[in-house]
C-alpha cells in the first residue's frame, strides 16, 4: 500500500448506527487530518493530530469522535448521525517541521446517513 | 470573512490550450503557504503545486505554474497545454502561520474545469 488509504470507500448507515472510518498513511508523516466535504461547500477541517496529539477540534459535534492510536492510523468514530452529516470524509497526512507541508489526501469515504 | 476566494465556479478550455484559474486570499500573517489541489470525480484530492509567502519566484511543476502576485493577494493557477484528463475540480488553499504543529488548510469553493476535445 502506498500513500494514504481509507476504508470503507462507501458507507450507508442509519441514524442509530455506530460505525468507524479508518485512515492509514504509509508516508512516514507525523500529522493527520479529517476533513468533511459536503456538496457545494468548501472542504471543512474537522480534526488535526500532530505527533498523535489532537491539536485542533474545529467545533465538530460530539457525535464525531476521532482517535489516533499511532502516527500512521487515524479513526473517525460515528454515532447517532444526522442526514446532514452525509458527505465525503477525507483523511490527509503531512510532515510537519522539516517537510514540504503539503497535505496528501486519501480517496475519501462517501457517507450516506438515512 | 472568506479567506480564499475562487470566483469561477466553472471554466471551459479547448484541449492543448492554456487556462488560468483564479484565486485570491486574505491574511494578515506574513508567513503563509498557498496550495492548489485537483479533485477528479473519483474524489481524491491530488496535490499540484505550492507557493510560500517568502518565495521569490513563482512555483512551477511540469504543466502547472502559479502566478503569485503578493501585493494583489492572488495566486492563480496556470495549466499549459490542457489535456482531457485535466477535467476536474480545482481547489486553492491557504495555510497560515508557522509550520510546526499540524497545519490548518483553508480551502476555496473550487473551480470546475472542463477540457473540450
Amino acid at each position: 500500500e502506498t500513500g494514504v488509504t481509507q476504508t470503507p470507500r462507501h458507507l450507508v448507515m442509519g441514524m442509530t448506527n455506530k460505525k468507524s472510518l479508518k485512515c492509514e498513511q504509509h508516508l512516514g508523516h507525523n500529522a493527520m487530518y479529517w476533513y468533511k466535504q459536503s456538496a457545494k461547500k468548501p472542504l471543512e477541517l474537522m480534526f488535526v493530530y500532530s505527533l498523535e496529539e489532537r491539536v485542533e477540534n474545529n467545533s465538530v459535534p460530539s457525535r464525531f469522535s476521532p482517535e489516533c492510536p499511532n502516527s500512521s492510523h487515524l479513526f473517525l468514530h460515528l454515532h447517532t448521525l444526522q442526514p446532514e452529516d452525509s458527505a465525503l470524509y477525507l483523511c490527509a497526512s503531512s510532515q510537519e517541521a522539516g517537510g514540504g507541508y503539503e497535505q496528501f489526501f486519501g480517496p475519501g469515504t462517501r457517507l450516506t446517513v438515512l | 470573512a472568506q479567506k480564499i476566494t475562487q470566483t469561477q465556479p466553472g471554466m471551459f478550455v479547448q484541449e492543448k490550450e492554456a487556462v488560468t484559474l483564479d484565486c485570491t486570499y486574505d491574511t494578515s500573517d506574513p508567513s503563509y503557504g498557498l496550495f492548489w489541489y485537483k479533485q477528479p470525480s473519483s474524489g481524491e484530492m491530488i496535490f499540484l503545486i505550492y507557493q510560500g509567502s517568502y518565495d521569490q519566484q513563482n512555483a512551477t511543476e511540469g504543466r502547472y505554474s502559479l502566478n503569485f502576485q503578493k501585493a494583489r493577494k492572488s495566486a492563480n493557477l496556470v495549466i499549459s497545454a490542457s489535456q482531457l484528463g485535466d477535467s476536474a475540480m480545482y481547489f486553492c488553499a491557504m495555510r497560515e502561520g508557522r509550520y510546526n504543529q499540524g497545519g490548518k488548510l483553508i480551502f476555496g469553493q473550487g473551480t470546475e474545469l472542463s477540457v473540450k476535445p
